[in-house]
């Protein structure tokens, strides 16, 4: 069992809808970050997480320790988004390096 | 720019033959890390360097060797391909919180 798991796998919405992408892991963190993956293109970083709330322009992320989740919220969606968002958690041991662990990804496809 | 590059962005391996991915960073992070990413998995670890002239394994290490020789570069080698490495390998770079990673490397072995 993966121990960070995101939902939805996939998800299809229209020109300004509002996306919301879950992610719950099982292990200790130290932080948290969603990253971004255009087709066929690199990873790109969009938060990194250890308490609260962050906003950067559309994009909202949020996550709470305690029940060991986090969310991630395009408002406005717009055919631009349209990616594969990744969640992937650092892992807390003093001992792991910064090693990071991933969710699967959610594939959004936003249609005119 | 700065950030990470990987060389090169495609290649086609017949089984058996061996070949290195390079990770270049010129940001002075002392981490670097290098990744597979499969249809339907998350990315998982393959090796990873805490410093210059460091190198331990990650989750998926059989089939792969690493080298850190200097801080900037880091390597990933296959000595002999095997069909089941065909995927798509990310290098990432960290100065100890927040990444960077490199635009990947879509290797085919046939």
């Amino acid at each position: 069992k993966n121990e960070v798991e995101q939902s939805p796998q996939n998800l299809t919405a229209q020109e300004g809808e509002f996306i919301t992408i879950n992610c719950s892991y099982s292990v200790g963190i130290s932080a948290l970050h969603w990253l971004q993956q255009h087709p066929g293109g690199g990873i790109v970083s969009l938060f990194m997480l250890s308490s609260g709330k962050k906003k950067h322009g559309r994009l909202i992320a949020t996550i709470n320790i305690q029940e060991k989740h986090s969310s991630l919220h395009i408002t406005a969606s717009h055919p631009r988004d349209s990616a594969v968002y990744i969640c992937a958690v650092r892992l807390g041991a003093t001992d792991s390096w910064g090693k990071l662990q991933f969710g699967a990804g959610t594939q959004v496809v936003v249609t005119p | 720019n700065a950030g990470v590059t990987q060389t090169p962005k495609f290649r086609v391996l017949k089984t058996g033959q061996s070949m290195t991915l390079l990770c270049a960073q010129d940001m002075n992070h002392e981490y670097m890390y290098w990744y597979r990413q499969d249809p339907g998995m998350g990315l998982r670890l393959i090796h990873y360097s805490v410093g210059e002239g460091t190198t331990a394994k990650g989750e998926v290490p059989d089939g792969y060797n690493v080298s850190r020789l200097k801080k900037q570069n880091f390597l990933l080698g296959l000595e002999s391909a095997a069909p089941s490495q065909t995927s798509v390998y990310f290098c990432a770079s960290s100065p100890g919180a927040g990444y960077t990673f490199g635009s990947g490397t879509r290797l085919t072995v046939v």
